[in-house]
């Protein structure tokens, strides 16, 4: 099956500094890439759709100079938190679909620690 | 937005019990997808359901469509502790692949 790839796994940060998380799909030319966020015990919520040459679509809600979103490549995109504070920790979770591959594809989630 | 309850939001069975986790929509739904996430992982894709009252197996699971396309159902039989985990439905929204997860029933199984 499809592989999507994330890093990384997890991260510990200061409060103030930026993050950059990056999701990879492997074996297949991602069109589409998404981001969710996913607090303890809570469901995954869609932060922004990201199409490959394109700006992100971001969902209400969600700050876009805070969560930039670049998807510069079929198989790259990558996810920063800008000046992190201690409620942006949380898991961090990619998905990519394109082409043959209509079915979302997770990538393994990126932990955020901000102190 | 589109809202996809789940019930119940925990389920703590014996292993050789039967779970089943049910998911509602207050609108008709074009499809709707399962996922498992196990503890401390990601999202894994296990089914996808398009036709009303359509049933698809999977060993020990069971997955149904409703009727009217509103609700779905995903029965485990026999449980077992590999079983454990979240478990999520998930409808694509606003055209595309976007999708709205449900609120997730997470399944602990004893010895």
């Amino acid at each position: 099956g499809a592989v999507v790839s994330q890093h990384p796994s997890w991260v510990i940060c200061k409060s103030g500094t930026s993050v950059k998380i990056e999701c990879r799909s492997l074996d297949f030319q991602a069109t589409t890439m998404f981001w969710y966020r996913q607090f303890p015990k809570q469901s995954l919520m869609l932060m922004a759709t990201s199409n490959e040459g394109s700006k992100a679509t971001y969902e209400q809600g969600v700050e876009k100079d805070k969560f930039l979103i670049n998807h510069a490549s079929l198989t790259l995109s990558t996810l920063t938190v800008t000046s992190a504070h201690p409620e942006d920790s949380s898991f961090y979770i990619c998905s990519a679909s394109g082409g043959a591959v209509e079915t979302q594809y997770f990538g393994p989630g990126t932990r955020l620690l901000v102190l | 937005g589109q809202q996809v309850m789940q019930i119940p939001q925990y389920q703590h069975v014996q292993e050789g019990e039967d779970f089943t986790t049910y998911c509602n929509s207050s609108t008709t739904l074009s499809n709707i997808q399962w996922y498992k996430q196990r503890p401390g992982g990601h999202p894994v894709f296990l089914i996808q359901l398009v036709k009303s009252g359509e049933v698809k197996k999977q060993k020990r699971l069971t997955f149904q469509f409703g009727e009217a396309k509103k609700n779905s159902s995903l029965h485990i039989t026999a449980t077992q502790t590999t079983d454990v985990g979240t478990y999520f439905c998930a409808v694509k929204t606003g055209g595309g692949n976007k999708l709205t997860f449900g609120t997730g029933t997470q399944l602990k199984v004893e010895l």
